[in-house]
């Protein structure tokens, strides 16, 4: 059974520092990582997705990296604002017919960026 | 596009009460998925489907049951609520990878899972 780990659960930092979030997975056979943003009572908004034929993939300030072999994605955030605090999931989808897309997900880490 | 919506959005009820949350999307996508979210626990699958006509259980299904009559629709039924139904219920929407291979310049948007606003239910 896939099982997906983020560290830190949380993190606070002061504006402008750049930071690093882990997610770890246990079955490699994977199809993709997505790392989803989540604001207070709201929906998930996917911010990037690795194929697992990628290494990695960048959206302005935010570069995620992925490691399938070791099990693990980075999601690095340049210059935090206070506008990047929310909670961030990683999800794996696993590879396979049978997999219809499913993801699982991390327990999330919670960012909060102080001006 | 309206994208995914969820109806309720907040609901109480009562131990032994049923209710029927609604998801409905515009995108004609073919997979369609009922999460729930609690405390420290992230996202986990309660049902999905994978067209119109066809369910599936995920990795929480006890005490829910579902039903996709239209495509665009997924409903999520609880027959008997209990007090651990307390949660957070997300819904979501895909392309399957068969749409997919005909979407090849599409980029990586199209191989992503559409959320829902999600509804709060607490059960006393």
């Amino acid at each position: 059974k896939q099982e997906v780990t983020q560290i830190p659960a949380a993190l606070s930092v002061p504006e402008g520092e750049n930071l690093v979030l882990n997610c770890s997975f246990t079955d490699s056979a994977i199809y993709n990582l997505q790392w989803f943003r989540q604001d207070p009572g709201k929906g998930l908004t996917s911010l990037l997705l690795i194929q697992s034929s990628q290494r990695e993939q960048t959206s302005g300030r935010l570069n995620a990296s992925l490691d399938k072999s070791s099990g693990r994605s980075t999601l690095y955030i340049a210059a935090s604002q206070p506008g990047d605090s929310a909670t961030y999931l990683c999800a794996v989808r696993l590879s396979g017919g049978t997999s219809y897309g499913k993801l699982t997900f991390g327990q999330g880490t919670i960012l909060t960026v102080h001006p | 596009n309206a994208g995914v919506t969820q109806t309720p959005k907040f609901r109480v009820l009562k131990t032994g009460q049923s209710m029927t949350l609604l998801c409905a999307q515009d995108m004609n996508h073919e997979y369609m998925y009922w999460y729930r979210q609690d405390p420290g626990m992230g996202l986990r699958l309660i049902h999905y489907s994978v067209g119109e006509g066809t369910t599936a259980k995920g990795e929480v299904p006890d005490g829910y049951n579902v039903s996709r009559l239209k495509k665009q629709n997924f409903l999520l039924g609880l027959e008997s609520a209990a007090p651990s139904q307390t949660s957070v219920y997300f819904c979501a929407s895909s392309y399957s990878p068969e749409t997919m291979r005909f979407r090849p310049l599409a980029g990586n948007s199209t191989d992503t899972q559409y959320f829902g606003p999600g509804t709060r239910l607490t059960v006393l």
